[in-house]
């Protein structure tokens, strides 16, 4: 089993649409959870953190956090057609405190 | 705040030669800085993780001699590919963190993309 998992995608919504992008991990005892936006070529820029269960806002984002059963998500609302990227999510594993690991990523495209 | 910077932003050397990556991190100081490799249409992988003034620790089947990293002050690591090959042409990212937060946030240089010829 992959440490961190995604679905790959593509996935696509129509602009103005809530896009959720979802997140499984092996390690029961992770402590931090990440999204982060990379666009081609381009480097990855953070979204949100998240290391309590529940739902966390910020803006049109909402990331959520279920403990027990291993997963967190990110809701994008009112999708817009400059957050077609590839959405990666990563986990801070109790086995190593110093780093994350990266899931492989799922490509979303708004379609205007 | 929390900038990260790389250079060269791009470079393509032949095969056979060693090319030097800077990592800086600008307004802060970055107790640990990692080092990261992907390649298209893949996830970030990491290679290697430093702190300042000591050993980095490399990942399991990164080859620490074909890749050095050095990481000697609180804003500078530096990576070296040594004897680069075509099969190193990557696009290589860093990130540093600053002290021990409680998040373990980590801020990404723009990388660096290695075509060897």
């Amino acid at each position: 089993q992959k440490e961190v998992e995604q679905n790959s995608g593509p996935l696509s919504v129509p602009e103005g649409a809530i896009a959720s992008l979802n997140c499984t991990y092996s390690d029961r005892g992770s402590q931090s959870f990440f999204w982060y936006r990379q666009y081609s070529g381009k480097s990855p820029e953070l979204i949100m953190f998240i290391y309590s269960n529940g739902d966390k806002e910020d803006g049109r984002f909402t990331a959520q956090l279920n403990k027990a059963s291993q997963y967190v998500s990110l809701l994008i609302r009112d999708s817009q057609p400059s957050d077609s990227a590839t959405y990666l999510c990563a986990v801070n594993p109790k086995t190593s405190y110093d780093k994350v690991i990266f899931g492989p990523g799922t490509s979303l495209s708004v379609i205007p | 705040g929390a900038v990260v910077s790389q250079h060269p932003s791009w470079v393509i050397c032949k095969s056979g030669t060693s090319v030097k990556i800077e990592c800086r991190s600008l307004d802060f100081q970055a107790t640990t800085m990692f080092w990261y490799r992907q390649f298209p249409k893949q996830s970030l992988m990491l290679m290697a993780t430093s702190n300042e003034g000591s050993k980095a620790t490399y990942e399991q089947g990164v080859e620490k001699d074909k890749f050095l990293i050095n990481h000697a002050s609180l804003t500078l690591s530096t990576l070296t590919v040594t004897s680069a090959h075509p099969e190193d042409s990557s696009f290589y990212i860093c990130s540093a963190r600053e002290g021990h937060t409680q998040n373990n946030e980590q801020f990404f240089g723009p990388g660096t993309r290695l075509t060897v010829l």
